[in-house]
């Protein structure tokens, strides 16, 4: 079974702190997401790498960085926390299929709040 | 612009009736569309994935079905049980070879006894 695992299923910060999620793929996969989910917006990609020390930016980049120095880990990173990034963070990892398709893992989530 | 847009935004039913969510979207290239299950306080799971040629798909009690040239895709519950109740996410994927999805708002499902 592939397993995707965030260190924290809940995380409470205060504004300006800075603030690492961190997540963990075994399968060996070369993509690896982050996104965050709020109601009635769905899920918005942050950041997203597809190799080792390579990353791009997804919809909504401001306020976070990300770092990939090992394959099986994604870490995303908030500079200075702030209020309006109270959320469900959402990691993920991917591989390519045979039909060509990227069938996409999901982690258990992050409820982060900052106070 | 990229769009996927779900029906209803929430659904109740009881126990054992069947249901229909609805999604259609307006991604351009299209690669495949996937209908993932979000439990509360979870990560979606996936629970089916259709390409371009394929325009049913079958998990245990889900159907879900796609009409490619009206940009529309269903997914059918039949039978439904309390474990049902959920999100459920459509999903489409444009042609990119890094994986990158577009995700629509979800419908929540409750099934109530």
């Amino acid at each position: 079974d592939v397993k995707v695992t965030q260190s924290s299923r809940y995380l409470v910060k205060r504004t300006g702190e800075k603030v690492f999620l961190e997540c963990v793929q075994d399968m060996d996969h070369e993509n690896m997401f982050w996104y965050r989910q709020d109601p009635g917006l769905g899920l918005r990609l942050i950041y997203f790498s597809y190799d080792v020390k390579m990353k791009e930016k997804g919809d909504i980049p401001e306020g976070y960085s990300v770092s990939r120095e090992k394959k099986e880990r994604f870490s995303l990173i908030l500079e200075s926390a702030s209020t309006n990034q109270t959320s469900m963070y959402l990691c993920a990892s991917s591989f390519v299929s045979g039909r060509g398709t990227y069938e996409q893992y999901f982690g258990p989530g992050t409820r982060l709040t900052v106070t | 612009k990229n769009q996927v847009e779900q029906s209803p935004q929430s659904l109740i039913i009881l126990e054992g009736k069947n249901c229909t969510l609805q999604c259609n979207y307006t991604v351009s290239p299209f690669s495949n569309l996937r209908w993932y299950k979000q439990d509360t306080g979870r990560g979606p799971v996936s629970l089916t994935i259709m390409t371009f040629s394929e325009n049913t798909k079958s998990n245990g009690r889900y159907t879900a079905t796609l009409d490619a040239d009206t940009k529309q895709s269903s997914l059918h519950i039949t039978a439904s049980q309390l474990s049902d109740s959920a999100s459920y996410i459509c999903v489409v994927s444009g042609s990119s070879n890094t994986g990158k999805l577009i995700f629509g708002q979800g419908t929540t499902l409750q099934v109530k006894p």
